[in-house]
């Protein structure tokens, strides 16, 4: 079953901040975090192992809550190369099986 | 190294017909995954591979078909396509730390 991901879309002035919330249903084992630029294959930006986690790429960064069965990611000062769509993907408890959310596409416009 | 490559890159087909998308890899990956991406619907899986000869059914396989003959190639094959599997087609195979390495797409077109 797909996580779910809000919001759906972003739209953001250079510098801004904006947060990714992913979740799941079912109990999350790890939680990656890609982006995706219009016409590319989608990038590794982190994953995010257990609990508590709290990751940081550039001024990216992610946390985990396991319990909550949710991770969001954290995107501050924006960048306009930060414009995209992001995903959040997690695996089954074997390490499988690896499933997408939807996706949020975030514009950050000068 | 050349990484994640898919071939082709680009394919029209008519209602019917039969082809098959190659993926291979060059970092000696056991995980390998098949993804088809709609506008709107994310990436969505349709088959994936734990190793050589192992493969396994994702999200959304029906209509294809795959095989694992070798750890380094990933083979997507469309039996009958229909036009509902117009999509882009994306190949992926995982790192020692879990992270998904991409190919660059395969855009499919079915009239």
């Amino acid at each position: 079953q797909q996580p779910v991901q809000s919001p759906q879309a972003v739209i953001l002035r250079e510098g801004e901040d904006a947060v990714i919330n992913c979740s799941s249903s079912k109990a999350l084992y790890s939680v990656h975090w890609y982006r995706q630029k219009h016409g590319e294959a989608p990038v590794f930006l982190m994953i995010l192992l257990k609990g508590g986690e709290q990751k940081g790429h550039e001024k990216i960064s992610a946390s985990f809550n396991e319990k909550k069965q949710q991770s969001s990611l954290y995107l501050t000062a924006s960048q306009l190369s930060y414009s995209g769509t992001y995903f959040c993907g997690t695996p089954d408890n074997y390490g499988q099986n690896f499933v997408f959310g939807p996706g949020t596409r975030l514009s950050v416009l000068p | 190294n050349a990484g994640v490559t898919q071939t082709p890159k680009f394919r029209v087909l008519k209602t019917g017909q039969s082809m098959t998308l190659l993926c291979a890899q060059d970092m000696n990956h056991e995980y390998m995954y098949w993804y088809r991406q709609d506008p709107g619907m994310g990436l969505r899986l349709i088959h994936y591979s734990v190793g050589e000869g192992t493969t396994a059914k994702g999200e959304v396989p029906d209509g294809y078909n795959v095989s694992r003959l070798k750890k380094q190639n990933f083979l997507l094959g469309l039996e009958s396509a229909a036009p509902s599997q117009t999509s882009v087609y994306f190949c992926a195979s995982e790192g020692v730390h879990g992270e998904l390495f991409f190919g660059e797409g395969s855009r499919l077109t079915v009239l």
